[in-house]
């Protein structure tokens, strides 16, 4: 059974430039979240969705991060425009139904120059 | 809002060793409690899940207990092995459903 799946692993990029991270939950997993791990503030949860809607984007840290979720096995988040301080290790989650037990990938690696 | 602190931020054992992980939340109104792993540069593994009306949970060499009323959780390792080096972290699972907030996490070393 394949678990979380993130792309790209890394990813270098300029400053201003469109970043693009996208993960496929486990099957059958309707709670979704994305993570941001930094070594100065640990694990932050961004925004987190419930059957492809999304219940709390309070952790997005301003109006250049975008999360969708089109389809149950697909989402994004989006950085337009990237600055150095986005850099950082992206994590996407899945969850089943009423478990409240997090299964994660392995993440995604961003450095903005 | 919940705050969640683990003591030691580090920790170095000789192989053998018996430890135990100690993880605090400030806000007792929790749904349950995980405990992950993380080795370095990978995604987090799930060690041991508590649910808020359990005081424990054992995997291998692996006990997690909860104590709700005090705020505590500990993650004893028995018998420690170098394959057990990594960052352990907790994380509370608020009433309000998924949303999870976890500690800074312990870096653990076990030496040979």
């Amino acid at each position: 059974d394949a678990g979380v799946i993130q792309s790209p692993r890394h990813e270098v990029t300029e400053m201003g430039q469109e970043v693009t991270l996208r993960c496929k939950p486990i099957s059958g997993h309707n709670s979704l979240f994305w993570y941001r791990q930094t070594m100065m503030r640990g694990l932050e949860l961004l925004i987190y969705f419930n059957n492809n809607v999304p219940i709390d984007d309070s952790g997005m840290p301003e109006d250049r991060f975008s999360a969708k979720m089109p389809n149950a096995s697909f989402s994004t988040l989006k950085i337009q425009p990237s600055e150095p301080r986005d850099s950082a290790v992206y994590f996407c989650a899945s969850s089943p139904q009423g478990s409240g037990e997090l299964f994660f990938g392995e993440g995604s690696r961003l450095t903005v120059l | 809002k919940q705050e969640v602190t683990q003591i030691p931020a580090a920790l170095s054992v000789p192989e053998g060793e018996n430890l135990v992980l100690n993880c605090s939340f400030t806000d007792s109104a929790i749904y349950n409690l995980q405990w992950f792993r993380q080795d370095p540069g990978k995604g987090l593994t799930s060690l041991l899940l508590i649910q808020s009306s359990q005081r424990e949970q054992t995997s291998g060499r692996l006990n997690a207990s909860l104590d709700k009323s005090s705020g505590r959780s500990t993650l004893y390792i028995a018998a420690s092995q170098p394959g057990d080096s990594a960052t352990y972290l907790c994380a509370v699972n608020d009433n309000a459903g998924n949303m999870l907030t976890f500690g800074g996490g312990t870096r653990l070393m076990v030496k040979p």
